[in-house]
Formats: structure tokens, C-alpha cells, sequence
């Protein structure tokens, strides 16, 4: 059964760090690209970043680049995003979601499939 | 970024009535392939999001044939032919051409 945990999150003042984990089970992390995506509180999903499956690529929404960071431990099925310089738009829960592939006439196409509980993250002086 | 805009934000239904969904991005989704990377999800209340359609106007696996997507480019359009009270929640569209960007969300209550 797959399963995707997310832990880290907490309340952390503006300017300060916190890293969120997303640890799988029930299937091999590291065959899967893996994304985090935000709620803030009374609002819509906001993607965040991804990792593929291998590491190789990462992309980030424009507006976190360079303050998050999106990584991952194949040997811990664990997949991490370090957030620095916290602001109190960063608000939000933190999901972690699974990369799936489709294949339309030969075309592959990308989808979250799984998704996890999600963890809290309040930016707050 | 691509930005991307739902309406409506709310949309009270009646079962067994059609309902329909508009999503418009802020560029062409329409890849030189001749495919669209809009994506339709749904999540139910207490649950994670589903996917629902993909590039444009194909369904996903298992998702009843009353919904069906449509257009392209910048306009696409989520049709639910007759509404069935399972389909409450929070429908999204999703851009996947440049990264992934999701509309703000349309809640479907009855």
C-alpha cells in the first residue's frame, strides 16, 4: 500500500529555516519523481517544486527559488524540502505528492497519483 | 509563471443537473505535439486531490464518462453531464507545459 509521511513542520519566526521530510513506503521512492505542493490556509493547491526520480532535475516555483531546496535520500526513501528565509506568506500545509507517468499516443504526460497528510508550517513573529 | 484562472470559484449544483467548469491559462497550452497539458483534478472533502482528465480532454482511469474536458490553447471547459452527489469538492485545473501551476480552485457543493 503506498503510504507518503510528512514531518518537519512546526512554527518557525520570519527569516528562520525548517526542513520538511516525506518518507514512502509501499513502493521504491527512487523509481518515482516526487513534488511538494502548499495549502495555505483557505486557499488552492500551489505547486511548489519537484525532484525526478534519479535526482537529476529539480524545478521550483519562481517565487521560492533560492530559498527552498528540494533533495532526496533513495537509501532513507525520503524525500526533503529545506526551506530558508521563511516568510509569513510561507504559511501553509506542506504536502508531499507522488510523480506518476502516462503514456497518450506515445506521448508521456506527468500526474500526481498519491499524496500524503500533509504537515503545518506557521510563519509567525 | 503561467498563471491560471478558474471560474467559477463557487458553483452550487442540483444532482442530475449538468454543470460546467472554465479554466483559462495566461499562455497557450497547446505544445507543438498538438497536445494540451491541462490536467483536471478533483478532491473530495477529507481527501487528496484525483486525477480526473489529462492533456486536455482525455479521462483517466476509472472516471465515470459524465466528465469530459474540452478546448484549447488558453480555454478549456470541465463538463459534468448530469451531477451526482459524490462529485462535491473542489475541482482544479493544472497547467503542465512549463512546471505545474494549479488554477485557485471551483468548490462544487449541492
Amino acid at each position: 500500500q503506498v503510504q507518503l509521511v510528512e514531518s518537519g513542520g512546526g512554527v518557525a519566526q520570519p527569516g528562520r529555516s525548517l526542513r520538511l521530510s516525506c518518507t514512502a513506503s509501499g513502493f521504491t521512492s527512487s523509481s518515482y519523481g516526487m513534488h511538494w505542493v502548499r495549502q495555505a490556509p483557505g486557499k488552492g493547491l500551489e505547486w511548489m517544486a519537484v525532484i525526478w526520480y534519479d535526482g537529476s532535475d529539480k524545478y521550483y516555483l519562481d517565487s521560492v527559488k533560492g530559498r527552498f531546496t528540494i533533495s532526496r535520500d533513495t537509501s532513507k526513501n525520503t524525500v526533503y524540502l529545506q526551506m530558508n528565509s521563511l516568510r509569513v506568506d510561507d504559511t501553509a500545509v506542506y504536502y508531499c505528492a507522488r510523480m506518476r507517468t502516462g503514456y497518450h499516443s506515445g506521448w508521456p504526460y506527468f500526474y500526481f497519483d498519491s499524496w500524503g497528510q500533509g504537515t503545518l508550517v506557521t510563519v509567525s513573529s | 509563471d503561467i498563471v491560471m484562472t478558474q471560474s467559477p470559484l463557487s458553483l452550487p449544483v442540483t444532482p442530475g443537473e449538468p454543470a460546467s467548469i472554465s479554466c483559462r491559462s495566461s499562455q497557450s497550452l497547446l505544445h507543438t505535439q498538438g497536445h494540451n497539458f491541462l490536467d483536471w483534478y478533483l478532491q473530495k472533502p477529507g481527501q487528496s486531490p484525483q486525477l480526473l482528465i489529462y492533456l486536455g480532454s482525455n479521462r483517466a482511469s476509472g472516471v465515470p464518462d459524465r466528465f469530459s474536458g474540452s478546448g484549447s490553447g488558453t480555454d478549456f471547459t470541465l463538463k459534468i453531464t448530469r451531477v451526482e452527489a459524490e462529485d462535491v469538492g473542489v475541482y482544479y485545473c493544472v497547467q503542465t507545459l512549463q512546471t505545474w501551476t494549479f488554477g485557485q480552485g471551483t468548490k462544487m457543493e449541492i
